[in-house]
């Protein structure tokens, strides 16, 4: 069965520093996506990064980076120079071919840029 | 940019009536999905939707859901009767491929009295 786990509920970051949220996760396929989502106060989900499980480079969308370790199951986001509109809740979330056309979210980590 | 919008961003219903919730997808994307968020808690799967008719569905996703896509642009989930538990966000979201990006709709707030 899938899993994934976030254990950071809420993290605090002061602007302009780095974060990494923390994701881990279970699966036995060996073909798998990894996805992280960002969710504002307004509520939307807005798609941030993904990591195939065959990538070999760690995936990076401009201040968002993936921190993709497949031996231990992790895909750590990282985010460079905070702002204060990074503020929000982090989701990871996972899709394998067990269950191709779904996608399955970890608890979240709320997000604070402190100025 | 495309985007998936929903209708409407809040909903209010009374406990028992059938309420409808609106999503027009990406246009060019092939899958369609509802998702469910209860206050506070994670994202939960309901139904996945392709080729007019649904591929997956969860354990949440029982006979008071269906879903139908009435046109070419729209794809709706009904809920029949509303339950006080089926308060929630409710996420639409698509994706051009089963094994693509899904990108979501900005949700549709449920509330039932």
């Amino acid at each position: 069965a899938q899993k994934i786990t976030q254990t950071q509920p809420g993290m605090f970051v002061q602007e302009k520093e780095a974060v990494t949220l923390d994701c881990t996760y279970d699966t036995s396929d060996q073909s798998y996506g990894l996805f992280w989502y960002k969710q504002p106060s307004s509520g939307e989900m807005i798609f941030l990064i993904y990591q195939g499980s065959y990538d070999e480079q760690n995936a990076t969308e401009g201040r968002y980076s993936l921190n993709f370790q497949k031996a231990r199951k992790s895909a750590n986001l990282v985010i460079s120079a905070s702002q204060l509109g990074d503020s929000a809740m982090y989701f990871c979330a996972m899709r394998d071919t067990g269950s191709a056309r779904q996608l399955t979210f970890g608890s979240g980590t709320q997000l604070t840029v402190l100025p | 940019e495309p985007e998936v919008t929903q209708t409407p961003s809040h909903q209010v219903t009374q406990m028992g009536q059938e309420v409808i919730l609106r999503c027009v997808p990406i246009s060019n994307h092939l899958y369609f999905y509802w998702y469910r968020q209860i206050l506070g808690q994670k994202v939960e799967f309901l139904v996945s939707f392709y080729n007019n008719e649904i591929s997956e569905k969860s354990e949440i996703f029982d006979d008071q859901f269906s879903v139908e896509r009435p046109d070419g642009s729209n794809f709706t989930l009904k809920i029949r009767s509303t339950k006080l538990e089926d308060s929630a966000m409710y996420f639409c979201a698509s994706s051009e491929w089963d094994t693509d990006t899904q990108y979501f709709g900005p949700g549709t707030r449920l509330t039932v009295l």
